[in-house]
């Protein structure tokens, strides 16, 4: 199994383009979501999802869009970047959105920059 | 979400025990304690959980106070590869869309 991929990896971007980044997991897994890690500081979460066709806002969801047409793949899209949005974006996932012991697994993160 | 307070920074000798604690005096009785770390340029990855009773994995041992107001992650014998950033988080035993609330953690060193 592959886990949580995430692409790309790194990415630089002028202020106003757009771009996509992506997610797969390959373990059919009902929830996804995607946080934003700033420097010095823990895991804020951008948006959510509870299924194919769900989504949900979270802490810091403005100037970022979801969808989820699938079981497998969670894009996270920014509409028009701004040197805010630079930061580590980490993809999760996890076998179901009841019971709070379920373990959520992790991407490897992607990082981008906005100049 | 109800709030977990840790220290943030703590150093270890290698091959020793560390004692990581965390404080979550306001608790609710079904939020599970979970502790996910986050190794250097990595994303967070599950440790252990648990809701009244003391936990053991592979990985670690959790120790949970009996007002379950407090809780200590065990790494009972250090490595150079357990020095990462320990995050204790607290779940509410219905799940809330399985989200993780994330503090700044605890960012432990471990020296050789």
């Amino acid at each position: 199994n592959a886990g949580v991929t995430q692409t790309p990896k790194f990415q630089v971007l002028k202020t106003g383009q757009s771009m996509t980044l992506q997610c797969a997991q390959d373990m059919n897994h009902e929830y996804m979501s995607w946080y934003r890690q700033d420097p010095g500081m823990g895991l804020r979460l951008i948006h959510y999802s509870v299924g194919a066709g769900i989504t949900d806002q979270g802490e810091v969801p403005n100037g970022y869009n979801v969808s989820r047409s699938t079981t497998e793949d969670f894009p996270l899209r920014l509409l028009s970047a701004a040197p805010s949005q630079t930061s580590v974006y980490f993809c999760a996932s996890s076998f179901s959105t009841t019971g709070s012991g379920n373990t959520i697994y992790f991407g490897e993160g992607s990082w981008l920059t906005v100049v | 979400d109800a709030k977990t307070t840790q220290p943030n920074s703590m150093e270890s000798n290698e091959e020793e025990p560390v004692h990581l604690p965390c404080n979550h005096s306001t608790i609710s009785g079904t939020d599970y304690i979970h502790w996910y770390r986050q190794l250097p340029s990595q994303g967070p990855e599950y440790v252990i959980h648990g809701l009244t009773s003391n936990v053991n994995n592979r990985m670690a041992s959790l120790a949970i106070a009996e007002d379950r107001k407090s809780s200590t992650l065990i790494l009972h014998r250090a490595t150079l590869r357990d020095a990462a950033v320990y995050y204790c988080i607290l779940r509410w035993y219905g799940g809330s869309q399985g989200n993780l609330i994330f503090g700044k953690g605890t960012k432990l060193s471990v020296k050789p």
